[in-house]
């Protein structure tokens, strides 16, 4: 079975401050992980994806995340917030389960002070 | 440009009425989602559709149904079985189905229905 735990479900940060956004997973296969962004009333949009290979993944918008299996995480983060980083943010894990699945974490709203 | 289109954006409900929400995608995927969306809950999977012609539950899929007869296309039905189908619905897609979910999905702008 997959599980995934966003630690926190609001973060607010200053203008120009690091964002952390924290992301747990749980797997018994190898997983594949994502995170997305959701702005107000809009769908979901890709911001990075691990499957193999480098765990620092870079994503759009200058975010990136590590993957590191010894902690089984696979945090956001992005040197300096701007205020068009203020959405919703998803941590998600697919893999082989003899499934088809992709399990969401409940998600983390950022807030980006001026 | 490619992508995914859900109609309506708002859509309202009688008590003991059927609803059908669109979504229609021109990227050529195979596989397609239905999500339901609620504050602080994530997304839970109504229904999925690896190929045309075939579809299978996730984990709610109590109150709704789907059909697959166009691979562009994968309508939801909210019945007057789902008691509390308030929420924010979200359609995806994604380039094959296999059972590696190694693809990310792509998804539409939702559509909100509400109960009169």
């Amino acid at each position: 079975a997959q599980s995934v735990t966003q630690l926190g479900s609001h973060v607010s940060v200053s203008e120009g401050a690091l964002v952390l956004l924290r992301c747990n997973y749980s797997s018994s296969v190898p997983p594949y992980l994502f995170w997305y962004v959701q702005y107000p009333n809009q769908g979901l949009q890709l911001l990075l994806k691990y499957t193999t290979g480098a765990t620092l993944v870079k994503g759009i918008n200058g975010f990136e995340a590590e993957f590191k299996k010894s902690e089984t995480s696979f945090h956001l983060t992005k040197p300096s917030a701007h205020m068009s980083d203020a959405a919703e943010y998803f941590c998600a894990v697919g893999g082989y389960t003899g499934g088809f699945k992709t399990i969401f974490g409940a998600g983390t709203r950022l807030f980006v002070k001026a | 440009d490619g992508g995914i289109t859900q109609s309506p954006k708002y859509l309202f409900r009688k008590e003991g009425q059927n609803v059908t929400l669109s979504c229609e995608q021109n990227l050529n995927h195979d596989a397609m989602y239905w999500y339901r969306q609620d504050p602080g809950q994530g997304l839970r999977l109504i229904y999925y559709s690896q190929i045309v012609n075939d579809f299978q539950k996730g984990d709610i899929a109590e109150g709704y149904s789907v059909s697959r007869e166009k691979k562009e296309s994968f309508p939801l039905t909210v019945t007057s079985a789902q008691k509390n189908p308030t929420a924010f619905y979200l359609c995806a897609s994604s380039i094959t189905g296999t059972a590696y979910s190694n693809q990310p999905q792509h998804f539409g702008d939702g559509t909100r229905l509400s109960i009169l």
